[in-house]
């Protein structure tokens, strides 16, 4: 089946510096999303990406979707303590009962 | 604040017994609700696919005569872990879609249940 591959599993970065997250898909997807998840709480959705190629900003958050359709980009710029949190990413295809298949997440740590 | 209620937040229970967990779209009608399953440190893993007034899909691999789910109205769907056993604690999420084929924006998430059989 599908995998999303989310790696390092946990990054560690300095309050007020930058940090970039990484996914790659085993195969293609037309919509990438973006979640970020506090511990005991569900996803909560950040940045949604629906074309090759598109560059998406929420405020201090930028994503891109890869021009193979099978990667996706998101950068935090000068982080702050409460984006402390696992954020995943997730591949689907519009469309009615589309599925999300999500990546493994990757725990982000910052120190103040 | 949160369209979408999931209730109980946490519960323990001893082996054997059933747990119901409520999944409520607060602000909006769902056609469509998802159960998830999330174990520490994973990914969560799609379970089963609810449309109101129909049987749920379940994905390969999950039992659907253990996780019994009712989406009986277009604001409610439950899922029933019948029988629990402790391999079954989890954490369990919900989310609901405004439309079927309605935007993914429009997909939100429950803040999760976290079940522990003793």
């Amino acid at each position: 089946g599908q995998q999303l591959n989310q790696s390092p599993q946990s990054m560690f970065i300095q309050e007020g510096e930058d940090v970039s997250m990484n996914c790659t898909s085993s195969s293609i997807f037309n919509t990438w999303l973006w979640y970020k998840q506090d511990p005991g709480e569900g996803p909560v959705l950040l940045i949604a990406l629906y074309k090759a190629g598109e560059l998406t900003s929420n405020g201090r958050l930028t994503a891109q979707f890869g021009i193979t359709r099978k990667d996706s980009f998101l950068n935090i710029s000068a982080s702050i303590p409460s984006d402390v949190g696992i954020y995943f990413c997730a591949g689907t295809f519009t469309g009615a009962n589309s599925k999300l298949t999500f990546g493994k997440g990757i725990t982000l740590s910052v120190r103040p | 604040g949160a369209v979408v209620s999931q209730h109980p937040s946490r519960v323990i229970c001893k082996s054997g017994t059933s747990v119901k967990i409520e999944c409520r779209s607060l602000d909006f009608q769902a056609t469509t609700m998802f159960w998830y399953r999330q174990f520490p440190k994973q990914s969560l893993m799609l379970m089963a696919t609810s449309n109101e007034g129909s049987k749920a899909t379940y994905e390969q691999g999950v039992e659907k005569d253990k996780f019994l789910i009712n989406h009986a109205s277009l604001t409610l769907s439950t899922l029933t872990v019948t029988s629990a056993h402790p391999e079954d604690s989890s954490f369990y999420i919900c989310s609901a879609r405004f439309l079927r084929s309605g935007p993914i924006e429009k997909l939100f998430f429950g803040s999760g249940t976290q079940l522990s059989v003793l």
